[in-house]
Parts: C-alpha cells; structure tokens; sequence
C-alpha cells in the first residue's frame, strides 16, 4: 500500500526557514517524480515544485515562479524521502502542503497519490 | 504558464441526475506526437487530500466509479457524473501537466440540490 507521510510544518514568523520532509512506503520511491502542492486556507489547490525520478531526467527539479530561489526539492532515495526546503517565508506561504507522488518517472504525469497534508503557518 | 479556467465555480444537481464540469486551457495540451491530451481531474472532500478520479483527460483511475467519466481534447475538457450520488458532493479540480508550472483550475464546487 502507497504511504505518503508529510511532516514538518509549523508556526514560523515571515523571514524565516522551514524543512518539510515526507517518509514514502509502499513503491519503488526512486522510480517516480514527486511534487509539493499547497493549499491556502479556503483556497485551491497550487503545485509548488517537483523532482523526476530514476531515467533519463532523473533529479531534476521544477518550481513555481512564486517559490523560485525561496524554496528548494530534493529527495533522498536512499530514505524514500522527499524534502522542501522553504527560505524566506512570507505570509502568502500559510498553507497546507502536500507530498505527492506522480504516475510516472516525470512530472509529466498526474498525481496518483498525495500525503495528508502538513501546514505551515507564517505569522509573527 | 498555462491557464485553466473551470466553469461553472458552483453547481448544485438532484441526487440521480448528471452533472458536468467544464475545464478549459489556456493553450493545448495535447501532445501530437503521442495522442495524449496531459489533463487530469481530481476530487477534493473536506478535510481530505485530492483524490484522483481521470488522466490523460479520459482513462479512469483504478477503483473510481465509472459514473465518473472524462471527455475532450486540445484546449477544452469536460467531467461528468451521470448519476449524481451523495458521496459525490466535493470540489473538483482539473489539472494539466502538460507543461511546468502544472497548473489547476480554480475549482468547481459541487453540491446536492
């Protein structure tokens, strides 16, 4: 069984850092691209960064203009673990964030499984 | 970055009856070279991760009704419910992958009349 476990979130006031991590189980972690997709309160759904799996593109990295050169992806695939390494946190950042897991070896493909969510919230 | 716009945002349909969902982008997304149009839909209850129903805008994931089905091509898609059921109260969203950003739509909002 796919498991998707999102961890990390918290209180963090504007400026500061946070790392997200997320613990997968039941699939060959390697094979797949991964993405970040958050969810502000009320709000719908935006893709925030992926991360190809094993093959040709494997290990490269995507992100949203709104994230570029704040945040970082990466995955350890000796863990089955993907990271988001968030930097310079803003308000508009307070969301619930996502791991999710692509259908295929690129994120080309759609999400065929997603974590529970862990938020993250930028106050001061 | 691709646009997807959903129409209607809400829509409230008799239990039984049919619903659909419109999703349209901004540019095409669908790849000539192997006849796949990069479109999922997925459904969202409250409290819940999404949940996905439809890839490559008309192939149903395994385990989803197949009440739910997906239609279209190019720049314009479309998701029906043909027999509404309670369970099925949600919000949806479309979702190309054609390109990065993998953009959504804004959500449509479904609702039992």
């Amino acid at each position: 069984e796919v498991q998707l476990l999102d961890s990390g979130g918290g209180l963090v006031q504007p400026g500061g850092s946070l790392r997200l991590s997320c613990a997968a189980s039941g699939f060959t972690f390697s094979s797949y691209a991964m993405s970040w997709v958050r969810q502000a309160p009320g709000k719908g759904l935006e893709w925030v960064s992926g991360i190809s799996g094993s093959g040709g593109t494997s290990g490269s990295t995507y992100y949203a203009d709104s994230v570029k050169g704040r945040f970082t992806i990466s995955r350890d695939n000796s863990k089955n673990t993907l990271h988001l390494q968030m930097n310079s946190l803003r308000a508009e950042d307070t969301a619930v964030y996502y791991c999710a897991k692509h259908g295929g070896d690129r994120c080309y493909s759609s999400v065929d499984y997603w974590g529970q969510g862990t938020l993250v919230t930028v106050s001061s | 970055d691709i646009v997807m716009t959903q129409s209607p945002d809400s829509l409230a349909v008799s239990l039984g009856e049919r619903a659909t969902i419109n999703c349209k982008s901004s540019q095409s997304v669908l790849y000539i070279s192997n006849n796949k149009n990069y479109l999922a839909w997925y459904q969202q209850k409250p409290g819940q991760p999404p949940k996905l129903l439809i890839f490559w805008a008309s192939t149903r994931e395994s385990g989803v009704p197949d009440r739910f089905s997906g239609s279209g091509s190019g720049t314009d898609f479309t998701l029906t419910i043909s027999s509404l059921q309670a369970e099925d109260v949600a919000i949806y969203y479309c979702q190309q992958y054609f390109i990065t950003p993998c953009t959504f739509g804004q959500g449509t909002k479904l609702d039992i009349k």
